[in-house]
């Protein structure tokens, strides 16, 4: 089975702080994904990236960064973590860029900014 | 871009009856994929049907169909013999490249028992 991790399952953390989140998928997937889960608003794609030290801008890239310098790792990073980035963020792989393969998302990291 | 929209953003069903969870989409595309995404309380979000729009026939998995009107840019999500592990939120999403997913605002469903 393919398993999709996230460095931790909860975090608080201050404004104005740097914050960085951790993804980590064991199935050689070339896909990989960062959304952000807010109530009544569904997921929205905050970054993606389709292969090694490569990303794309999703919907809501504004106060975001991320990196891939391995295949297996994604990391999203806040550079200066602001009240309204509270919020859950979910990690998810797929096998590459065809349009039948399935995300498969990790457990989420539940983020609040004090 | 491609939008989906769920019109319930909650439901409920007795245990063991049926519920239709309704979704629409829409994309210029004419090739494209649907999903239907489960996430259970603080769990993981887990898959739960996909359709391909170049298929007729209704995907069907186990006590999970749905119901695709491709003309009409619909996709529900029936759950037959509802179990009180179905109580979870449910997810539509859309993709045409498999790069970018696009997610519907979710339902919320809870079983009665």
């Amino acid at each position: 089975d393919v398993k999709v991790t996230q460095s931790s399952r909860y975090l608080v953390k201050r404004t104005g702080e740097k914050v960085f989140l951790e993804c980590v998928q064991d199935m050689d997937h070339e896909n990989m994904f960062w959304y952000r889960q807010d109530p009544g608003l569904g997921l929205r794609l905050i970054y993606f990236s389709y292969d090694v030290k490569m990303k794309e801008k999703g919907d809501i890239p504004e106060g975001y960064s991320v990196s891939r310098e391995k295949k297996e790792r994604f990391s999203l990073i806040l550079e200066s973590a602001s009240t309204n980035q509270t919020s859950m963020y979910l990690c998810a792989s797929s096998l590459g860029p065809s349009g039948n393969n399935e995300q498969f998302f990790g457990p989420g990291t539940r983020l609040t900014v004090l | 871009a491609q939008t989906v929209t769920q019109s319930q953003p909650e439901m409920s069903v007795q245990e063991a009856e049926t519920v239709t969870l309704s979704c629409t989409y829409d994309t210029s595309e004419s090739d494209y994929y649907l999903f239907w995404y489960k996430q259970p309380p603080s769990r993981q979000m887990i898959l739960v049907i996909r359709q391909e729009a170049y298929k007729q026939q209704n995907a069907t998995e186990n006590r999970f169909s749905v119901n695709f009107q491709k003309a009409a840019k619909s996709f529900s999500l029936k759950i037959s013999d509802s179990q009180l592990g179905d109580a979870a939120m449910y997810f539509c999403a859309s993709t045409n490249t498999g790069n970018q997913f696009y997610f519907g605002t979710g339902t919320s469903l809870t079983v009665i028992p």
